[in-house]
């Protein structure tokens, strides 16, 4: 039972285009979701975060938009460049006890120039 | 500031056979999480490390896989023997405390041949 739904599985743009990736989740009491991009042959960094308490966060041309009675949230990245070209995922964890992280399983992104 | 050490980068083993993974964390991060990537599957919680107490080993697979933190520093997890499932790229990340400053080690490949 996979708590964190991601989609697509992959995506090409073209540079400058919108990329959209999309995560749902089935845990009411998760409280932190945030996304990592990932590199080949490097492990997952911390690319943006969000909280149910906003709808909407922003940083440079990452926005992550918060459903939280749909139970949704998806990643935005706006006049997507080659260099973004990597592995994103969602994931979602809640406080107290060991507050781990569940992932979705991945997007592979490809920016073609 | 040296991040997350992970080695080795790559190990190929034959079923049956030992290894061990290695994970240096950032210095002075108490929490120390052991995560795995199956192919084209999620990346999944193994462990959680608070000093050298394990807080939570929920995601172990089984008895074959025994993970330490010597004196709250590094962290080593074994699997013996490897079975052909245990293939995959094991991650290591650590944070001081809050969530949003896990940091990742590049990961080890494992394969079990």
């Amino acid at each position: 039972q996979q708590q964190v739904k991601q989609s697509p599985q992959s995506l090409i743009v073209q540079k400058g285009g919108i990329s959209i990736i999309n995560c749902a989740y089935e845990n009411t009491a998760f409280d932190y979701f945030p996304w990592y991009q990932q590199f080949p042959g490097k492990g997952p960094a911390l690319l943006i975060a969000i909280r149910p308490d906003v709808s909407e966060k922003k940083e440079g041309r990452f926005t992550i938009s918060f459903n939280k009675s749909a139970k949704q949230f998806s990643l935005h990245i706006m006049d997507s460049q080659p260099g973004d070209s990597a592995t994103y995922f969602c994931a979602a964890s809640m406080a107290g006890g060991s507050e781990k992280l569940v992932f979705g399983k991945g997007m592979k992104l490809t920016v073609n120039p | 500031e040296a991040g997350v050490t992970q080695f080795p980068s790559h190990s190929v083993i034959e079923k049956g056979q030992t290894v061990t993974l290695r994970c240096d964390p950032i210095s002075g991060h108490d929490n120390l999480y052991w995560y795995r990537r199956v192919m084209g599957k999620e990346i999944k919680f193994l462990l959680h490390f608070v000093k050298e107490s394990k807080q939570d080993e929920s995601g172990m697979p089984n008895n074959r896989f025994l993970a330490e933190r010597t004196g709250g520093t590094y962290s080593t997890l074994k699997v013996q023997p490897a079975e052909l499932e245990d293939s995959g790229v094991y991650f290591c990340a650590s944070s001081q405390g809050a969530r949003n400053g896990y940091t990742f080690g590049s990961g080890t490949r494992l394969t079990v041949v």
